[in-house]
């Protein structure tokens, strides 16, 4: 039982270039999500997909995209990777609870990326 | 919409000292309010959750928070500190579109 895991753990893109972080989870969790962490800023919640097929803006989705095509997938595209993207990226997958709503969420290691 | 502010940014403490980490919510409904604890280079791990019930939670590793609805708070708090507690924490309000405070990083002092 691997958890959450996250595709690669580091990479350094050029401005304009793109790239697809894949996050994968093997505990048959329904929700999934894209975080990314930037110093003094906490986590922000990038796109966040409720179950297969499905997908959801979170805070800050600008210049992202998300697949959800296999429920134990999420991948995250940058289709043009600009310098504000650098950042750490962080996955993370949640069980649906439909009594209480009650929603824990566990996180993957995280991808530091540098756009240059 | 919801926010969390943790007004501490850094904070440090003697091993053994007890510890409060304050946080402070904003969200439109009953809350579900979270703490999360991050070690250098790895990801969150759950301390401790509040969703209804006790106002008072226990969590892992000796840590417990209690909710305040009047002060729109939850505060962090461990009786004694020890130094495997250095890490970042980060408290965090609302369900699937989760919102985290910028986070409190705890020094521990021999």
């Amino acid at each position: 039982n691997a958890g959450v895991t996250q595709t690669p753990k580091f990479r350094v893109l050029k401005t304009g270039q793109s790239m697809t972080l894949l996050c994968a989870q093997d505990m048959n969790h329904e929700y999934m999500y894209w975080y990314r962490q930037d110093p003094g800023m906490g986590l922000r919640l990038i796109h966040y997909s409720v179950g297969e097929g499905t997908t959801a803006k979170g805070e800050v989705p600008d210049g992202y995209n998300v697949s959800r095509l296999k429920k134990q997938n999420f991948l995250l595209g940058l289709e043009s990777a600009a310098p504000s993207q650098t950042s750490v990226y962080f996955c993370a997958s949640s069980l649906l609870s439909s009594g209480s709503s009650y929603n824990e969420q566990f996180f993957g290691p995280g991808t530091r990326l540098t756009v240059l | 919409a919801q926010s969390v502010t943790q007004p501490d940014i850094h904070i440090t403490v003697s091993e053994g000292a007890s510890l409060e980490l304050r946080c402070n919510y904003s969200y439109g409904a009953t809350p579900y309010l979270f703490w999360y604890v991050q070690s250098p280079g790895q990801g969150l791990q759950l301390l401790l959750k509040y969703f209804s019930g006790d106002t008072l939670v226990q969590g892992i590793k000796g840590f417990e928070a209690e909710f305040k609805r009047s002060q729109s708070s939850f505060n962090l708090r461990k009786p004694s500190v020890h130094w495997s507690d250095a890490a970042e924490y980060f408290c965090a309000v609302g369900n699937n579109d989760m919102r985290f405070g910028a986070g409190t990083r705890l020094t521990v002092k021999p």
